[in-house]
């Protein structure tokens, strides 16, 4: 049972392109979490999907940022018009749960976003 | 809004020390998760506390959850090198996501 995969591990853009990041969560998992975390800090709170809705985005910037679950395939986090700020890791997580879920998030192992 | 507090942000100690590491939220929560993260690696889930009074241990390492105080404890015994990460509390409530705490960096030394 392969854990959940993010790809690409590691992202260069410049300024104004768009990175798109994908994360395949574990099999069996509907529940996906994208976090960012910015270096030498926590990891905060992005979205909550599950498959084709938006559970929550309080934590997503207004502009620029979407992320979609879509019935087929990965989650996709998509940034518009990169600035360097967006440079970070992002974490995307799955859980079989969710809702009132009280076991575990298991986490990717990031993709690295560097913004030039 | 739940906010999530760790002490210390840093942490030096000599191999074969014991010491704690402290975890404060503000509101209440009914799920607590310590996680372990190497640099530039994934998290590691560590522990999982669901109830007041809840204890875990793996190894070297014990969380506590205590909801009345709002209070987390990672105790940490006999520390070794290979201890040295960052370790991070997060806490849930309902069906909110989890609000990370700002992580402790442990460094553990001859």
């Amino acid at each position: 049972n392969a854990g959940v995969m993010q790809n690409p591990r590691h992202l260069v853009r410049r300024r104004g392109q768009e990175a798109r990041l994908r994360c395949s969560p574990m099999k069996g998992h509907s529940h996906v979490y994208w976090y960012r975390q910015l270096p030498e800090e926590g990891l905060k709170f992005m979205v909550y999907l599950q498959k084709e809705n938006i559970i929550d985005e309080s934590g997503m910037p207004k502009e620029r940022f979407s992320a979609e679950f879509p019935k087929e395939g990965p989650s996709i986090l998509r940034i518009q018009q990169v600035v360097r700020g967006d440079s970070a890791a992002y974490f995307c997580a799955s859980s079989l749960l969710g809702q009132l879920n009280t076991g575990e998030l298991f986490f990717g192992e990031g993709s690295r976003l560097t913004v030039l | 809004e739940l906010k999530v507090e760790q002490n210390p942000l840093f942490l030096s100690m000599q191999e074969g020390k014991n010491y704690t590491i402290y975890c404060n939220y503000s509101t209440t929560s009914d799920r607590l998760y310590w996680y372990r993260q190497d640099p530039g690696k994934s998290l590691e889930s560590l522990f999982v506390l669901l109830s007041n009074g809840a204890v875990k241990q793996e190894g070297r390492l014990m969380a506590s959850l205590d909801t009345k105080a709002r209070l987390s404890t990672l105790h940490i015994t006999a520390a070794v090198h290979d201890l040295s990460a960052t370790y991070f509390c997060a806490v849930g409530r309902n069906t909110d996501k989890l609000i990370f705490g700002t992580g402790t960096r442990l460094q553990v030394f001859p």
